[in-house]
């Protein structure tokens, strides 16, 4: 059972172009933090929220937090082929230590 | 300043032998968690610890699979008679404060990519 269900699974598109990139839960999380990770590289992280309704930018990211803390977002604004990689979520709970990740979403860019 | 290091990088098994993979982790982290990615499937916890204390290894299978972080040296994952389905990314991430509590943040190694022929 997967708690986080992130989408689309895979997303192609072409430079410059705007993309939105999204993950959804049934649970509740305490914060959620999304990562971008790039073949044979660990994940890095990108940017944590913790509060309801949050937003946060980065660049051309922009991350928000669902009102109820069940949900997240990403959005891209102008993709370049930089930011061509898997994307993803993991969400932090009650157990004390651990993250539940989502699938991903790779994203492809290109020039 | 270097971030967490985990080696072998890659690790070629025949089915039964033991596998061994290390992470040391960033310099005044004692937090250490050990994630396993399987092609299609997302990270998976494994199990959570601190310095020579076992905090979590709910998501470490009973048999074959341990784990321990010794007051000296690196973090090993240790797999016992590995089997073909063993093979996958092992990552390990630490940092310096309990995540999942609004109050760390995870850093993650570049794996080690474990092959069971």
């Amino acid at each position: 059972t997967q708690l986080l269900e992130q989408s689309p699974q895979f997303l192609s598109i072409q430079e410059g172009e705007n993309l939105t990139v999204y993950c959804n839960s049934s649970s509740v999380f305490s914060s959620l933090q999304w990562y971008r990770q790039e073949p044979g590289e660990g994940p890095v992280l990108l940017v944590t929220v913790v509060t309801g309704g949050e937003v946060k930018k980065l660049k051309r990211l922009t991350f928000q937090f669902g009102d109820a803390r069940k949900d997240s977002s990403l959005h891209i604004t102008a993709a370049q082929p930089g930011d061509t990689g898997l994307y993803l979520c993991a969400g932090g709970g009650s157990t004390l230590g651990r993250l539940y990740f989502g699938r991903g979403t790779q994203l492809t860019v290109w020039p | 300043n270097a971030g967490v290091m985990q080696n072998p990088r890659h690790l070629v098994r025949r089915r039964g032998q033991e596998a061994r993979l290390r992470c040391s982790p960033m310099k005044g982290h004692s937090h250490v968690y050990w994630y396993r990615q399987l092609p299609e499937e997302g990270l998976k916890f494994m199990v959570y610890l601190q310095k020579e204390n076992i905090i979590d290894e709910s998501g470490m299978p009973k048999e074959r699979f341990s784990a321990e972080f010794p007051k000296e040296g690196p973090s090993i994952l240790r797999i016992q008679q590995v089997v073909r389905g063993d093979s996958a990314a092992y990552f390990c991430a630490s940092s310096a404060r309990q995540i999942g509590t609004n109050t760390g943040e995870l850093f993650f190694g570049e794996g080690s990519r474990l092959t069971v022929l």
